[in-house]
């Protein structure tokens, strides 16, 4: 069974300011791990994934998360946030090709 | 990048009624293709893994007589809503598995209002 949290349902960051977006996994196999972004009505974007290899996974709009296996996390980072960053972020994890994805953590970005 | 479509991308329908949506791979085969729900400011959540050729996989607590799916082909996978109610409103996505990547991909998603 795999299964996904985020901490924290909704941050709120100045513009400029450091992203952080918290995400736990738990998988009874080494696993694939997502992170999604979803603007109002729309459906999900791809923003980066691990499958093997490399632990620090460099995405689109200047995201970037690190696989860390003894900590089993997956957090999102983005050096300086911009107001366009603002959405709902989900974190998902696959054990080959079911996913399962997290309660997802609402992005609020302040002028 | 590889594409999936959704159809429609809203409808309203009465209650009792049946609607269908669509999801198509528009570039890429998917043997595997996935239904999920989203009700607002929530996750989404699986109902459904839809393999083609085949009968298609529900989560616990899914009704598999209400939500009907059917992956007839390689690159379409429908869901059909039976009986719909208007606890049934919810945003419909579906994504698709292309194995030549490794990657799913997500469709637009429909959003479904039932009055």
């Amino acid at each position: 069974a795999q299964s996904v949290t985020q901490l924290g349902s909704h941050v709120s960051v100045s513009e400029g300011a450091l992203v952080l977006l918290r995400c736990n996994y738990s998988s009874s196999v080494p696993p694939y791990l997502f992170w999604y972004v979803q603007y109002p009505n729309q459906g999900l974007q791809l923003l980066l994934k691990y499958t093997t290899g490399a632990t620090l996974v460099k995405g689109i709009n200047g995201f970037e998360a690190e696989f860390k296996k003894s900590e089993t996390s997956f957090h999102l980072t983005k050096p300086s946030a911009h107001m366009s960053d603002a959405a709902e972020y989900f974190c998902a994890v696959s054990d080959s090709y079911d996913m399962r994805f997290g309660a997802g953590t609402r992005l609020t970005v302040k002028p | 990048g590889a594409v999936v479509s959704q159809h429609p991308s809203w409808v309203i329908c009465k209650s009792g009624t049946s609607v269908k949506i669509e999801c198509r791979s528009l570039d890429f085969q998917a043997t595997t293709m996935f239904w999920y729900r989203q009700f607002p400011k929530q996750s989404l959540m699986l109902m459904a893994t839809s393999n083609e050729g085949s009968k298609a996989t529900y989560e616990q607590g899914v009704e598999k007589d209400k939500f009907l799916i059917n992956h007839a082909s390689l690159t379409l996978s429908t869901l059909t809503v039976t009986s719909a109610h208007p606890e049934d409103s919810s945003f419909y996505i579906c994504s698709a598995g292309d194995r030549v990547t490794d990657t799913q991909y997500f469709g637009p998603g429909t959003r479904l209002t039932v009055l």
